[in-house]
């Protein structure tokens, strides 16, 4: 997947702990893109960041999730007191500049299967 | 809300065979109509796009159709091959940089 590197790549917790989930771009994207898969279904936006800029989080739901992209070091996306329903892959993936057509096709990881018991 | 629609969840052709996977969307304000391809346990990877002004783009054995006026999108493998086998999805985004995934389709080819 050309280099946008995701860990962990499986993620246990129990309900009620958090879930930090990393995500570092492929070398010279400076712009990054979170999504989440749940069993059976397409790839769902949850938000889209800059360099220490949230750019559009109308995909995030609105209590316990957050994202960051830090001027230095990887995108991280934070799920705080997991519940059940947060089970699903969650994919990053980025590109060189806003991907808004086809010259700029976005470039996944492989994703993180976060697991909640 | 679903804006991409593949209603085919799964699709099996032989091995030399065309596969052609639909789309159909309800949504017209998108400019760039995209497919992606997906392995298990792995990220999305991009196959082919179309712009909205455009009916038609072909890159080696993969060809995408589009139909504007029945808001309607197809992708032609010809010939198949076993490597193929995948989950294809199609997906519409335009200048909000967002991607809009449909369910995706399973596509398995026969040797």
């Amino acid at each position: 997947n050309a280099g946008v590197m995701q860990n962990p790549r499986h993620l246990v917790r129990r309900r009620g702990q958090e879930a930090r989930l990393r995500c570092s771009p492929m070398k010279g994207h400076s712009h990054v893109y979170w999504y989440r898969q749940l069993p059976e279904e397409g790839l769902k936006f949850m938000v889209y960041l800059q360099k220490e800029n949230i750019i559009d989080e109308s995909g995030m739901p609105k209590e316990r999730f957050s994202a960051e992209f830090p001027k230095e070091g990887p995108s991280i996306l934070r799920i705080q007191q997991v519940v059940r329903g947060d089970s699903a892959a969650y994919f990053c993936a980025s590109s060189p500049f806003r991907s808004d057509n086809s010259n700029q096709p976005q470039h996944f990881g492989d994703g993180t299967r976060l697991s909640i018991l | 809300d679903q804006q991409v629609k593949q209603n085919s969840p799964s699709l099996s052709v032989q091995e030399g065979r065309i596969s052609i996977l639909n789309c159909d969307y309800t949504n017209s304000m998108f400019d760039y109509f995209l497919w992606y391809k997906k392995y298990p346990a792995e990220g999305p990877t991009f196959l082919i796009s179309i712009s909205s002004i455009k009916d038609k783009n072909e890159d080696g054995r993969f060809t995408v159709f589009l139909n504007k006026s029945a808001k309607h999108l197809s992708l032609h493998i010809v010939p198949s091959q076993p490597g193929d086998s995948a989950v294809y999805f199609c997906i519409l985004t335009g200048a909000n940089s967002k991607l809009t995934f449909g369910k995706g389709i399973t596509l398995s080819v026969r040797p």
